[in-house]
């Protein structure tokens, strides 16, 4: 089935240590996302990726950096420099161009990071 | 970055009880989405709303695009003990080449009693 497939569901880093979180896309979408979800709080733009080798700062962008080299993949390295990294991380993709119709964000189902 | 208003901030009911939130914001959105979380798990699309005054319904879901463009609401009917969980309002802008922005709203927490 098609999807999208975040690893690891659970991860958990000391303080210092950069960490990448992995997503993996089979929809052949060319746009790819990263949220931040904390409690209480909606989710947050991070990193945005409208196609291969082209990413956009979202609006919590610090202390995160991505790369997309391949359309399926968009793996988020969280770095020591995020200062408060425990977070539930959302990856999405989006197919198609235009303004109107289907072309919504599908999610992936998360990546729970918790620093000690 | 701008969050949308959405209220209620969680709600206690009665299984087979109706069950209305709303998102309001202070700009205009070109399209409005409703998602279902469950615990542990991303978020599902359960409703998308791509004109103004649009009234769409999903089941035993209902959601409008508000006329102004600024708000939307969803309504539950006869709730059963799996509509449990978390609901989100989003709206939709497009950014270039087929890249979007959604600003969410803080979520509405549905618990049911059986």
């Amino acid at each position: 089935d098609g999807g999208i497939t975040q690893s690891p569901k659970y991860l958990f880093r000391k303080e210092g240590q950069n960490v990448t979180l992995s997503c993996e896309q089979n929809l052949n979408h060319d746009a790819m996302y990263w949220y931040r979800q904390d409690p209480g709080q909606g989710l947050r733009l991070i990193y945005y990726s409208q196609i291969v080798n082209d990413f956009q700062k979202g609006d919590i962008a610090e202390g995160y950096s991505v790369s997309r080299e391949k359309k399926e993949s968009f793996p988020l390295t969280v770095t020591s420099a995020q200062k408060n990294p425990t977070a539930f991380y959302l990856c999405a993709s989006s197919g198609g161009t235009g303004l109107g119709g289907a072309n919504v964000l599908t999610f992936g189902a998360g990546s729970r990071l918790t620093v000690l | 970055g701008q969050q949308l208003n959405q209220s209620p901030q969680s709600m206690f009911i009665q299984e087979g009880e109706d069950v209305s939130m709303n998102c309001t914001s202070s700009s205009i959105f070109n399209t409005w989405l409703w998602y279902k979380q469950d615990p542990g798990e991303g978020p599902v699309l359960l409703i998308a709303l791509y004109k103004a005054g649009e009234l769409t319904s999903n089941g035993r879901l209902t959601a409008q695009f508000g006329i102004t463009r600024k708000d939307s609401f969803l309504n539950i009917s006869a709730s059963i003990p799996s509509d449990v969980g978390i609901y989100f309002c989003a709206g939709r802008r497009f950014i270039i080449q087929g890249a979007q922005k959604l600003v969410f709203g803080q979520g509405t927490r549905l618990t049911i009693n059986p």
